[in-house]
């Protein structure tokens, strides 16, 4: 595609429900990284993936969430028994490889937790 | 750990004003430097970068210069529009890691 896609673009889910989130990069990128920026905050790391190397999950904020990716492809990032707190819009965005490559962003999932 | 700090916002400004945004990083190793923005209702995008000490990134009038000696990489424009309202986000890749952390963001508001 064009960009990165993000889907759902919004999600209101009942608190204690489990969540995905999907996200597909621009074709090639083999960096694809999560974010989340709760609402008047800055950017919150979450996961990066970089090819075939072990994931830096060291954003992870708790158990309750995972991320995994397909290969050089989608990515799927699960909340687990959601929380009034998780309420954000989560951010993704895939580069190519390399030492300085621009990091292109999705337009969001806005994420919330009633 | 690796970090980002700028200056919090909001900047409110007047048309045709001097702009600084002030973006200082803890980092181990040599990163690399970014400046992202966000304009209302869009998403994030690369505004300007340097990749090493003493590089000046610059686009759309914006600058920002890699300061090795006192870790910042500042943003500075001479002649902000109303069309410059948005929020700027610094940000930096770790050198050996790829990982790209980004500051708190500052929002800047341009009055005519």
């Amino acid at each position: 595609g064009a960009g990165v896609s993000q889907s759902p673009s919004n999600k209101v889910t009942e608190k204690g429900k489990d969540v995905e989130l999907r996200c597909d990069p621009i074709s090639g990128h083999t960096a694809l990284y999560w974010y989340r920026q709760r609402l008047g905050q800055g950017l919150e790391f979450l996961i990066y993936f970089q090819g075939n190397s072990a994931p830096d999950k060291s954003g992870l904020p708790s158990d309750r969430f995972s991320a995994e990716r397909t290969g050089e492809s989608v990515s799927t990032l699960t909340i687990q028994r959601t929380q009034q707190e998780d309420s954000a819009v989560y951010l993704c965005a895939s580069s190519l490889a390399g030492a300085n490559p621009e990091a292109f962003f999705g337009q969001g999932t806005r994420l919330t937790v009633v | 750990g690796d970090s980002v700090t700028q200056m919090e916002g909001p900047v409110t400004l007047s048309e045709e004003a001097f702009l600084t945004i002030n973006c200082t990083y803890t980092a181990t190793g040599y990163p690399s430097l970014f400046w992202y923005v966000q304009y209302p209702g869009e998403g994030l995008q690369l505004l300007l970068k340097a990749t090493k000490a003493d590089d000046k990134g610059s686009n759309k009038g914006f600058e920002a210069t890699y300061r090795k000696e006192t870790t910042s990489f500042h943003l500075e424009k001479g002649s902000v529009q109303v069309s410059d309202s948005a929020v700027y986000f610094c940000a930096l890749r770790v050198s050996n890691t790829g990982k790209l952390i980004f500051g708190q963001g500052t929002t800047l508001q341009v009055k005519p």
